[in-house]
């Protein structure tokens, strides 16, 4: 079975612009999560969506939003570009919402200069 | 209350040797402890994974142990291997009440298992 995918896992944009990020989970799996890691903050949740519907949001600005799809594939974007969102961003699937182990992708290494 | 504070930052263990990682966190709502294994250019891995009404958990050479009423948890890695060296990070996270998958991570340990 293929692993979570994540598209692109390379990304530099300049301060101001916006991104879109894509996230394809494990096939049969429903729930995606995304999370952004930094060598600062570590690892912190941003969303997780199921069956389509946000069901959880970090504490992030207004400006990251994301979405999921019928077939479950998730993007997640960020307007106006700040540095301080360089940094790795990571997508995780589950079967389920609460009960399942989450399967991590490589993640999208984004670089905002 | 939502924080899983981690330690050491660091671990230098000669290869055979005993790695000992640990998480303490505050919330008793918690009911989902994993331990996630990253290396450089990937994303996290699951390792191992415990609930509360468990007091050790063992797979292989990596084993959590659990102490619900000190509210800590850590992992230890029997035999280290060079192969072993690695980012860990544990987490935490309220599935039973909340209905969410949404984890909590400590700020990672980074052991370096030398030959």
């Amino acid at each position: 079975k293929a692993g979570v995918t994540q598209t692109p896992r390379y990304l530099i944009k300049t301060r101001g612009q916006q991104v879109t990020l894509s996230c394809s989970p494990i096939s049969g799996h429903r729930s995606v999560s995304w999370y952004q890691q930094t060598p600062g903050q570590g690892l912190q949740f941003l969303f997780e969506y199921f069956s389509e519907t946000q069901r959880n949001k970090g504490n992030f600005p207004g400006r990251f939003s994301g979405r999921q799809f019928s077939n479950s594939r998730s993007e997640m974007n960020v307007s106006t570009l700040e540095l301080g969102d360089s940094a790795l961003y990571l997508c995780a699937s589950s079967l389920d919402l609460a009960g399942d182990t989450q399967y991590f992708g490589p993640g999208t290494r984004l670089t905002v200069l | 209350q939502q924080q899983v504070k981690q330690s050491p930052q660091s671990l230098i263990v000669q290869k055979g040797g005993i790695s000992i990682i640990n998480c303490a966190y505050e919330n008793t709502a918690f009911d989902y402890f994993p331990w996630y294994q990253q290396f450089p250019g990937k994303g996290p891995a699951l390792l191992i994974a415990i609930r509360p009404d468990v007091s050790e958990k063992k797979e292989g050479r990596f084993t959590i142990s659990f102490n619900k009423s000190a509210k800590q948890f850590s992992l230890h890695i029997m035999d280290s291997q060079p192969g072993d060296s690695a980012t860990y990070f544990c987490a935490a996270s309220n599935r039973g009440s909340s209905n969410t998958g949404k984890l909590i991570f400590g700020q990672g340990t980074t052991l370096q298992v030398k030959p």
